[in-house]
Parts: C-alpha cells; sequence; structure tokens
C-alpha cells in the first residue's frame, strides 16, 4: 500500500541551526501539507502546497519557514533558524483532494 | 475562527463495551469531516464524511455527519483493547487549498 514517507525519524539540533525535515509524498498526489503537533496538544496547520507553490499558510509559518519539491518526488520543510518552541512532531501528509495521508512524522527537538 | 471541539476528552471502558465519540465544527464553507486514529505517531486515516444522514462503516467502526447540527459521533462497539488511541476529528473547508482543521482529540482506554 502506498504510503508517506518521512526522514529522520528523530531529529536534535542546537537552538538557532538550521534543519531540513525531508518527505516522500505519494506518487499520484496533487496535495502536500505539513503539520506539527507539539507535545499534548492538536495538530495544527502550517502549510499547503499546490502545483508547486504554497496555496495557504498559517500564522505559525513565518519567515522562518520555507517548502520546497526540489524535484519530482521529496518535499521539504526548512527551518531557518530554530527556537526551544519549534521542538514538535512535524508530519507531512499528501491527498488527492480532501483524504489525507499522514506520514510517521519527525520528532524534532531543538535544545 | 473555525473551530472543532471533541468530547469527551478522554474515556476508559473495558473490552467488549460500545463507544460514542463527538465532533462540533463551527467551519466557513465546510467540505468535508474526517475521522484518524493516532496510535504512537501518525494519525491514520478512517472515514471522510461529506453528506448528512449516510452512516460510514469499517468492521466495528461506524460515523455518522449531521450539517444542520453541524457534528459528527464515531461508534465503536464491542472494543478490543488494539482500539485504545487518540481519535482525531478534522474539519475541512471548500477552496483548494485541503488544509485540515484538527480538534484535541479523544483518548481512548480500552482495559482487558
Amino acid at each position: 500500500e502506498p504510503e508517506v514517507t518521512q526522514t529522520p525519524s528523530h531529529q536534535v539540533t542546537q537552538m538557532g541551526q538550521e534543519v531540513i525535515l525531508r518527505c516522500v509524498p505519494i506518487s499520484n498526489h496533487l496535495y502536500f501539507y505539513w503539520y506539527r503537533q507539539i507535545l499534548g496538544q492538536k495538530v495544527e496547520f502550517l502549510v499547503s502546497f499546490y502545483n508547486n507553490e504554497i496555496s495557504e499558510k498559517s500564522e505559525i509559518f513565518d519567515d522562518q519557514f520555507s517548502v520546497e519539491r526540489p524535484d519530482g518526488s521529496n518535499f521539504t520543510l526548512k527551518i531557518r533558524s530554530t527556537k526551544l518552541e519549534d521542538s514538535a512532531m512535524y508530519f507531512c501528509a499528501s491527498s488527492v483532494r480532501s483524504e489525507a495521508f499522514f506520514g510517521q512524522g519527525t520528532r524534532l527537538t531543538v535544545v | 475562527e473555525d473551530k472543532v471541539v471533541q468530547s469527551p476528552l478522554s474515556l476508559v471502558v473495558h473490552e467488549g463495551d460500545t463507544v460514542t465519540l463527538n465532533c462540533s465544527y463551527e467551519v466557513t464553507n465546510f467540505r468535508s469531516l474526517l475521522w484518524y486514529k493516532q496510535e504512537k505517531k501518525a494519525p491514520t486515516f478512517l472515514f471522510m464524511l461529506t453528506s448528512s444522514g449516510i452512516e460510514k462503516k469499517s468492521g466495528r467502526l461506524s460515523s455518522i455527519l449531521d450539517k444542520k447540527e453541524l457534528f459528527s459521533i464515531l461508534n465503536i462497539t464491542a472494543t478490543q483493547t488494539g482500539d485504545s488511541a487518540v481519535y482525531l476529528c478534522a474539519v475541512s473547508s471548500s477552496g483548494n487549498t485541503g488544509k485540515l482543521i484538527f480538534g484535541q482529540g479523544t483518548t481512548l482506554q480500552v482495559k482487558p
């Protein structure tokens, strides 16, 4: 069964460092997303990406964040200068329309 | 502001019990409501509901949507310990972004 894959599963980084989270969406899907879940809190939308551009972003997705689809298969989330409050589980998802399928997540710990 | 509220926040039952999880929403231009099960990490898709009154069923799980009263329920019959998880409700609004707004989840624990 096709699935969304994310790497790495866990990343520890120092405050102020740049991180890149990687995702391979399901191959025939058209919409790609990043969500995050801070421990004990709800899943929050960060950004959606369609037709090689951002289609919507949340208030959380400020200038420190960027997304890219560098080739036909990968979809990345970059955080330029990490803060302690960026520590969370980051989920990539993809969909044809509304029915989004999620990857296993990357747990980002900023120390 | 778009909002999704789930109740109860947590629930403890014994194997064999039937549970009903609730999700209410206030969303501009509603398109669909989705239920996910989150065990350790990724939310896994259960159901997508777009029309009122049509029950979706998968094994012991079923769900229905009421677009007039703006809520949905997820029923699990004959619960098993493997049903222990966080159940997430999410709503999608119209437009071409596909963005989902999640509720805070219901934590279900099924005891043997």
